[in-house]
Parts: structure tokens; sequence; C-alpha cells
């Protein structure tokens, strides 16, 4: 069964500090990986995207990374803002562009 | 970039009316958009898929009757909630795909309030 899971399902961190995200999947054809920030009441927001080849993407203070092999992603966040708090989801695209959503990870940054 | 709007993004009804929410694609063609449902604190389930021109690909357990999806052109999609009931408030997001493309990009959601 193709699934999508994240990890942690809440995260409060202090404002400056780091985190990783975590995202596991069982998806299989794999065509492609995405981390998407949505804010609430908004939207999701593509961050990454991320193909079979590639291991590492950034895009600003956010970095992802994936492990084809381990069928493994992480999201991590350099030097957190109060604006990094949000739903972080992860989607996994199969075969036939079928999207697969992760439940997402709710992140606080605190002052 | 590419920039999806919707509109309303928020509405209020009353019990037994329809609403329609629109999905357009400002500055590039969409083939393909779908529309999410989703509630507090859970993430997106996706509801069907709409092609242009086509009949859209609705979802397992998702009343076709209950949410009619017309996507007359390549910039627009619509949703319709038919003689909506409180239990169809929710927040309702589309999503289109361009055309030859792999991106994805989603619009800001539309929450919808039945009284």
């Amino acid at each position: 069964k193709n699934q999508v899971e994240q990890s942690p399902q809440s995260l409060i961190i202090l404002e400056g500090k780091n985190c990783t995200l975590q995202c596991n999947y069982t998806v299989s054809p794999f065509s492609n990986l995405r981390w998407y920030k949505q804010d609430t009441g908004r939207g999701p927001v593509s961050l990454t995207i991320m193909t079979f080849s590639e291991n590492t993407k950034s895009n600003g203070r956010y970095t992802a990374t994936l492990d084809a092999d381990t069928k493994q992603s992480s999201l991590h966040i350099t030097a957190s803002q109060l604006s990094d708090s949000a739903s972080y989801i992860c989607v996994v695209v199969g075969g036939y562009n079928k999207l697969i959503f992760g439940a997402g990870t709710r992140l606080a940054v605190h002052p | 970039g590419a920039v999806v709007s919707q509109h309303p993004s928020w509405v209020i009804c009353k019990s037994g009316t329809s609403v329609k929410i629109e999905c357009r694609s400002l500055d590039f063609q969409a083939t393909t958009m779908f529309w999410y449902r989703q509630f507090p604190k859970q993430s997106l389930m996706l509801m069907a898929t709409s092609n242009e021109g086509s009949k859209a690909t609705y979802e397992q357990g998702v009343e076709k009757d209950k949410f009619l999806i017309n996507h007359a052109s390549l910039t627009l999609s619509t949703l319709t909630v038919t003689s909506a009931h409180p239990e169809d408030s929710s927040f309702y997001i589309c999503s289109a795909r361009s055309v030859g493309a792999n991106v994805l990009t989603f619009g800001a959601g539309s929450r919808l309030t039945v009284l």
C-alpha cells in the first residue's frame, strides 16, 4: 500500500534553533518527492522537489535530503524564525502522477 | 512563477444552498486541476482530478452529484457544493499542473462554513 509517514507529528522549538523533519514512504513506483509549507488557513507552498537521482536540495534555510534506497527524506530548517511556524507536508508522486500526502508535521517556533 | 487563484477565500452560506468555488491558473495553462478537502489539523484529502474538456475523476467515497466539478478551459476549474449541509464545512483547496511541466501549484484555499 502506498503510504507516506511523517514524524514528528508536532514540534516546538525556540527561535534560532535548527530542526529536522522526517518523511518515510512506501510508494512504488516513485517519481519524485516534494516538501510543502502550509501556513494556517492558506494553501501549501512548494519548498523543494526531488527526483530519484537527487540526494540533497536547498532552498534558503530549508535543506531536503532523499535516500531512495531506504525511502526516507528529511527537511532540515536552519536558524528557525517565527515565520517558519507552519505545517510541513511531504508529498510523494507515484505512478500516473498520483500524489500521496503525508499527514504533515506542525512546527511551532517560539521566541 | 506559476500562480493559482481561488475565489472566494471564505464563504458562509445557509444549509441547503449551493456554493461555487473557482480555481484559476493566472499565468499558465493547466490541463489538470485537483480539488482537495482539508479538515482542521489534518492533511489534504484528494477529492477529484479535473481534466480540461472531460469529466472529472472522483476519489472513492466522494459524491460526484454533491461536488460538481467543471473544467471548461485551460485556466479555470470550478467546484460546486450542491445543497450544502453543515458537515460540508471545510477548507477546500485546488491545485493546478502546468502543461508539459512538473510543477504543481496550490491555490490559497477556500473556507466554507455552512450554517
